[in-house]
């Protein structure tokens, strides 16, 4: 079975900083790896997949992920966020058919 | 093109009563998946449809809750008699194809009161 852990909950940070939300899962097959965006009260939205070949991901709105097979990890970084980056993140694990989902990472950004 | 339709966005419910779901997937999709997203919580997977057939139901509550996805139309997710604890968003996402990228709906908001 696959599961998903976001390390933090919540993560603020100020306008142009840099950030990380983690992702680690457990899985004992070869898994598909996503992360979502969520605005109040809006649908998902894919910001980045690694389905496999390189390990760094780019995606939408300046985000880059980074899949690490050692350390069953799926970070998700930006090097300089913007206040409209403000929504919850979610990390996703998929084997087949059916996307397993961590419980999410609000991140706040204030100027 | 259109992407994945649901309706109502917002949907009140009294205890009791019951619930109808809806979703549009995207033009040239024919499968959908439902998933359910409790407060403070992530979406948590109910059930992966075909036009016709169940294929998983492995998230899906034993009582109360169905799903279908006819050859013409909508899928709809039904559930009946709800209770306080049905109160979520449900999403639903399509793909083209098995283990295909998900593309998601806005969701309903359901309340149940």
């Amino acid at each position: 079975a696959q599961s998903v852990t976001q390390l933090d909950s919540q993560v603020p940070v100020f306008e142009e900083a840099p950030v990380e939300l983690r992702c680690n899962y457990s899985s004992s097959v070869s898994v598909y790896l996503f992360w979502y965006v969520q605005y109040p009260n809006q649908g998902l939205q894919l910001l980045l997949k690694y389905l496999s070949g390189s390990t760094l991901v780019k995606g939408i709105n300046g985000f880059e992920a980074e899949f690490n097979k050692s350390q069953t990890s799926f970070h998700l970084r930006k090097p300089s966020v913007h206040i409209s980056d403000t929504a919850e993140y979610f990390c996703a694990v998929g084997a087949g058919t059916a996307l397993i989902f961590g419980k999410g990472t609000t991140l706040s950004v204030s100027s | 093109n259109a992407g994945v339709m649901q309706n109502p966005r917002h949907l009140v419910r009294r205890r009791g009563q019951e619930a109808r779901l809806r979703c549009s997937p995207m033009k040239g999709h024919s499968h959908v998946y439902w998933y359910r997203q409790l407060p403070e919580e992530g979406l948590k997977f109910m059930v992966y449809l075909q036009k016709e057939n169940i294929i998983d139901e492995s998230g899906m509550p034993k009582e109360r809750f169905s799903a279908e996805f006819p050859k013409e139309g909508p899928s709809i997710l039904r559930i009946q008699q709800v209770v306080r604890g049905d109160s979520a968003a449900y999403f639903c996402a399509s793909s083209r194809e098995t283990g295909g990228e998900q593309y998601f709906g806005p969701g309903t908001r359901l309340t149940v009161t």
